[in-house]
């Protein structure tokens, strides 16, 4: 069975602080992983995957995951938040059908 | 790429009446899932299908909740009759399936119903 666990359900920086987002998984397969990002009002958008290429993986607007197994974890990091990266934020996986599991999100604030 | 599309944008509806969302996937692709994602519950897996069959619908609330998919580029969400509990923001996502392609779902802009 898949399951992902969000560490944090709030997380608050500074503009220009870096960006820690934690997620924890746990699957049966080898997993699929991604993140999404859900604006105020918006759909959600693919940050990024991991798919067993390369552990660390680069998505859009300078974020940037670690796949590391022996830890089962999947953060997400940035160096320098934005104001515009004001957002909840979903640690995902999927194990071998095409359902995707979601965590509970993570709501990031940026302060000036 | 015009992406998944979804209508109405927003549906305001009373107590009792039938509402039925609709969703348009991204043009080759073989999956479709609703969602609905409330502050309560958080988001949702309602129904998903492979090849315009459903597969698994185990997320779908109760009778009142029913789903189709007559072609691979249309789909529907029908709630009839509506509750003031049905309230949320439903979301529709397509994905093409299977390990090859990673599970990478797209999300429309969502449906914001509220019943009243």
């Amino acid at each position: 069975a898949q399951s992902v666990t969000q560490l944090d359900s709030h997380v608050s920086v500074s503009e220009g602080t870096p960006v820690l987002l934690r997620c924890n998984y746990s699957s049966s397969y080898s997993p699929s992983l991604f993140w999404y990002v859900q604006h105020p009002n918006k759909g959600l958008q693919l940050l990024l995957k991991y798919t067993s290429a390369a552990t660390l993986v680069k998505g859009i607007n300078g974020f940037e995951a670690e796949f590391k197994k022996s830890e089962t974890s999947f953060h997400l990091t940035k160096p320098s938040a934005h104001m515009s990266d004001a957002a909840e934020y979903f640690c995902v996986v999927s194990g071998n059908t095409d359902k995707l599991i979601f965590g509970t999100g993570t709501r990031l604030q940026v302060f000036p | 790429d015009a992406g998944v599309i979804q209508s109405p944008r927003h549906e305001v509806t009373e107590m009792g009446q039938e509402v039925t969302l609709r969703c348009k996937p991204i043009s080759g692709h073989n999956s479709l899932f609703w969602y609905r994602q409330t502050m309560m519950r958080g988001l949702e897996l309602l129904i998903y299908f492979n090849n315009n069959v459903p597969i698994d619908d185990s997320g779908m609330p109760e009778d009142r909740f029913s789903a189709k998919m007559p072609n691979a580029s249309f789909s529907t969400l029908k709630i009839q009759p509506s509750e003031p509990r049905d309230s949320a923001v439903y979301f529709c996502a397509s994905s093409l399936s299977g390990r090859a392609f990673s599970y990478e779902q797209y999300f429309g802009p969502g449906t914001r119903l509220t019943v009243t």
